[in-house]
């Protein structure tokens, strides 16, 4: 079956410039995370869904990071104000529940110049 | 500090060798450790898991074992082929928050014929 999707692959944006990352989990997955990845680091945890319980957005960097989900499916991580230390890729998982594997969609590469 | 170290950062073997990678985490209370295989330009594929009662574990060419005593896991790979060149990523959760995951930095495995 289809896996995670993520879009875009690739996004290059200007400093101060808002940007919209998309991710389409696994039909039927309840749980989706979105994670960011930094050249030579580990995937830090940027936020958790769980179908209709609230978010944990306990990983989020900073004010200018958001998310939000559509049920249980599609989800949008908003960056405003993009600065340089926002470029990285990101990642989005889902699962079928919070403890179940997950599966990782293949990142948006997001340059800010 | 993070609480998922990875050792080494990066080694290069020759088709047909054996290699070990090393973990060694802090996270506490341990619910379960993962072993990760990230191709270069794609999201983490799920190699193992453990709770805390596994000592070993075999994925195909790829063993995992874990000491949760000494908090310590290595990644066993026998036989290695040029497709098993990757980022092996070290993982691990903790009771009562199993969705939120401490990744490590990764062994990053090149494997030349």
């Amino acid at each position: 079956g289809a896996g995670v999707s993520q879009s875009p692959s690739n996004k290059v944006t200007e400093k101060g410039k808002d940007v919209e990352l998309r991710c389409d989990p696994i039909s039927g997955h309840t749980a989706l995370y979105w994670y960011r990845q930094r050249l030579g680091q580990g995937l830090e945890f940027l936020i958790y869904f769980q179908g209709n319980s609230a978010p944990d957005k306990s990983g989020l960097p900073s004010d200018r990071f958001s998310a939000e989900r559509t049920g249980e499916s599609v989800s949008t991580l908003t960056i405003q104000r993009t600065q340089q230390e926002d470029s990285a890729v990101y990642l989005c998982a889902s699962s079928l529940d919070g403890w179940y594997e997950q599966y990782f969609g293949p990142g948006t590469r997001l340059t800010v110049t | 500090k993070n609480q998922v170290e990875q050792s080494p950062q990066s080694l290069i073997i020759l088709e047909g060798k054996n290699c070990t990678l090393q973990c060694n985490y802090t996270v506490s209370p341990f619910s379960n450790l993962r072993w990760y295989k990230q191709d270069t330009g794609r999201g983490p594929v799920s190699l193992t898991i453990m709770t805390f009662s596994e000592n070993t574990k075999s994925n195909g060419r790829y063993t995992a074992t874990l000491d949760a005593d000494t908090k310590q896991s290595s990644l066993h790979i026998t036989a290695s082929q040029l497709s098993d060149s990757a980022s092996y990523i070290c993982v691990v959760s903790a009771l009562w928050n199993d969705y939120k995951l401490s990744f490590g930095a990764g062994t990053t495995v090149t494997v030349r014929a």
